[in-house]
């Protein structure tokens, strides 16, 4: 399948400051890639849905100015947590859209990245 | 609308079969099935068409009936190396461009 990587897969910082989690896919390009949060044991939850050349499309309850989602070029998506607080510690996953024959979208996941906010 | 999965968990014996059961309310386009183990990110298994197509992974196969609305993952002569928490994501349509509900996920545990 499709390799998406995910850069850093942990960091640790202190609260209110702001980090910056990349989403790249290696070899294909994507004009939609997502992001998700997963708290323990639980499913996946959307945040957002970022489109190359234009802004991202956030679900409902997600905050656009704490989730800042930046879709540079067709391999790269970036999350940038803003003044982050220790209930933004969880797991974020990125994915990225795949179009295969017949229009179907496949849908590959980053490894993800481990956010701790102390 | 999130899909509903069915069991919550399973424990199984090597070599047991298993299935996994994914139903939604609304019409669906496409179903998509990942397994996740513990720590990493979910991992691509299978996608379901409309229409009957399907692309597989290996020994693990599926089935979507469309009138019910309904996947359903079948885990045969299970390996250790199937235990993990399934998900199975549900597109309504070709104009989701990829978009993903996922359901609670199932855990299997494979014993030896």
């Amino acid at each position: 399948g499709a390799v998406v990587s995910q850069h850093p897969s942990r960091v640790i910082c202190k609260s209110g400051t702001s980090v910056k989690i990349e989403c790249r896919s290696l070899d294909f390009q994507a004009t939609t890639m997502f992001w998700y949060r997963q708290f323990p044991k639980q499913s996946l939850m959307l945040m957002a849905t970022s489109n190359e050349g234009s802004k991202a499309t956030y679900e409902q309850g997600v905050e656009k100015d704490k989730f800042l989602i930046n879709h540079a070029s067709l391999t790269l998506s970036t999350l940038t947590v803003t003044s982050a607080h220790p209930e933004d510690s969880s797991f974020y996953i990125c994915s990225a859209v795949h179009t295969i024959a017949g229009g179907y979208n496949e849908q590959f996941f980053g490894p993800g990245t481990r956010l701790t906010v102390l | 609308q999130q899909p509903v999965q069915s069991p919550q968990a399973v424990i199984l014996r090597e070599g047991e079969d298993a299935v996994i059961n994914c139903s939604s309310s609304k019409a669906l386009y496409s179903v998509h099935w990942y397994r996740q183990k513990h720590g990493e990110a979910p991992v691509f298994l299978m996608i379901l068409l409309k229409g009957g197509e399907q692309k597989g992974h290996e020994k693990i196969s599926a089935s979507f009936n469309e009138k019910k609305q309904q996947s359903s993952l079948y885990l045969t002569a299970s390996q250790l190396s199937y235990s993990g928490t399934y998900f199975c994501g549900t597109e309504q349509g070709p104009d989701s461009w990829g978009k993903l509900q996922f359901g609670a996920g199932t855990q299997v545990v494979v014993t030896p």
